[in-house]
């Protein structure tokens, strides 16, 4: 079964502090990784996105890691700020080719939500 | 910037009501995605449309929801009936294309629906 496991479930940081969200899935034939950003009430929003050849990715503060052979992916958000208060979530995207063409299916973890104190 | 447009952002339903939600991509964008996300929970999804034609919507519950993308830009989806179980946000995304393996997906901000 294809799936996307995401931990911890939420977290409470101090504003200035680093931490560090995980995601491991199984989804089969793998196509890329992607990390969203979502604020409550809103759509997620873009982070990161890393192909089978590709072991880090950085936008701004997030730093986002894949080891395809282990299945595992991690998020770090440094110097985190309140505005990093959100849910984050793990989004794995399973190749169809078809013969004329090729396209991703998204599959969706349950996110990490994080909780940024003063 | 490019905005996905959505509305209603909420709506409030009695069970065995209709409802609709619609949602206006990016411009250019061939891609269209209908997700319903239950609190807590990430986003499923429901439907897939590449211009006007449907490329997935296993997921659908074809007894009560349907949607449409008639021109091949903007989509409308419904529900009817409602059941309380549909309580969810709705959310509708769309990317330049399916077939870049890279293609990022723009979301709208939703419609969160209550149905009571």
């Amino acid at each position: 079964k294809n799936q996307v496991e995401q931990s911890p479930q939420s977290l409470i940081i101090l504003e200035g502090k680093n931490c560090t969200l995980q995601c491991n899935y199984t989804v089969s034939p793998f196509s890329n990784l992607r990390w969203y950003k979502q604020d409550t009430g809103r759509g997620p929003v873009s982070l990161t996105i890393m192909t089978f050849s590709e072991n880090t990715k950085s936008n701004g503060r997030y730093t986002a890691t894949l080891d395809a052979d282990t299945k595992q992916s991690s998020l770090h958000i440094t110097a985190s700020q309140l505005s990093d208060s959100a849910s984050y979530i793990c989004v794995v995207s399973r190749l169809f080719i078809m013969t004329t063409d090729s396209w991703g299916k998204f599959q969706f973890g349950a996110g990490t939500q994080v909780v940024v104190t003063p | 910037e490019a905005e996905v447009a959505q509305s209603p952002r909420y709506k409030i339903t009695e069970k065995s009501q209709a409802v609709a939600f619609w949602c206006d991509p990016i411009s250019g964008h061939a891609t269209l995605y209908w997700y319903r996300q239950i609190l807590g929970q990430g986003p499923e999804l429901l439907v897939q449309f590449q211009d006007e034609s449907v490329v997935d919507d296993s997921q659908l519950p074809k007894d009560r929801f349907s949607a449409e993308r008639l021109k091949g830009v903007d989509s409308t989806l419904k529900i009817q009936p409602a059941e309380l179980g549909d309580s969810a946000m709705y959310l509708c995304a769309s990317s330049l294309t399916t077939s870049a393996l890279r293609h990022i997906q723009y979301f709208g901000a939703g419609t969160r629906l209550s149905v009571l």
